[in-house]
């Protein structure tokens, strides 16, 4: 099993809807888990961070942590197109090391 | 403050040839990531640094790969000789700490022809 796994997509939304991407991770990490969104041809840029259960809100965006289930979510409310991008679901390890998914590859239909 | 910088944006150069990637990092973080990015393998730590001193780098591919950071404002990736299958997008990340946010510069596009 790989430390991160993240469903390739592409997903496809219309503007407006909710979109969400889900994530899980092994047992080899267990620290804390980001999100950051990458456009083409871009670097990735840091969307959210969470290190404890439950959900965490910023403005469109809400990450959720079940450490239980080992899987982080991301939802973003009311889609637009420039939320199109890839998202990639991110976790540190023990030794302190950021393990990335392979992203989702999300489209906001206008 | 200006973010995470890198140098060269674009490198184009031979197989065989030497490489060198430039990094300054955020003022104050005190750690610095190499990742290497392909379509194939997705985003790879190369190697990280701890208050300049190298701290894993499991992820170096071969000896080709060496990396460097004299000072706290400073490192750099090389690759001697090049060859094709090292053609990516080079990127270098800075942080306070390894388990928090982590902060990517714009990304070094190296092509080996």
């Amino acid at each position: 099993q790989k430390e991160v796994e993240q469903n390739s997509g592409p997903l496809s939304v219309p503007e407006g809807a909710i979109a969400s991407l889900n994530c899980t991770y092994s047992d080899r990490v267990s620290q804390s888990f980001f999100w950051y969104r990458q456009y083409s041809g871009k670097s990735p840029e840091l969307i959210m961070s969470i290190y404890s259960n439950g959900d965490k809100e910023d403005g469109r965006f809400t990450a959720q942590l079940n450490k239980a289930s080992q899987y982080v979510s991301l939802l973003i409310r009311d889609s637009q197109p420039s939320d199109s991008a890839t998202y990639l679901c991110a976790a540190s390890n023990q030794g302190g090391k950021l393990i990335f998914g392979q992203g989702t590859e999300l489209s906001v239909k206008p | 403050d200006a973010g995470v910088i890198q140098s060269p944006r674009h490198e184009v150069t031979e197989m065989g040839q030497e490489v060198t990637l430039r990094c300054k990092p955020i003022s104050g973080h005190d750690y610095l990531f190499w990742y290497r990015q392909t379509m194939m393998r997705g985003l790879e730590l190369l190697i990280y640094f701890n208050n300049n001193v190298p701290i894993d780098d499991s992820g170096m591919p071969e000896d080709r790969f060496s990396a460097k950071m004299p000072n706290a404002s400073f490192s750099t990736l090389k690759i001697q000789p090049s060859e094709p299958r090292d053609s990516a997008v080079y990127f270098c990340a800075s942080s306070l700490d390894p388990s928090y946010e982590q902060y990517f510069g714009p990304g070094t596009r190296l092509t080996v022809t």
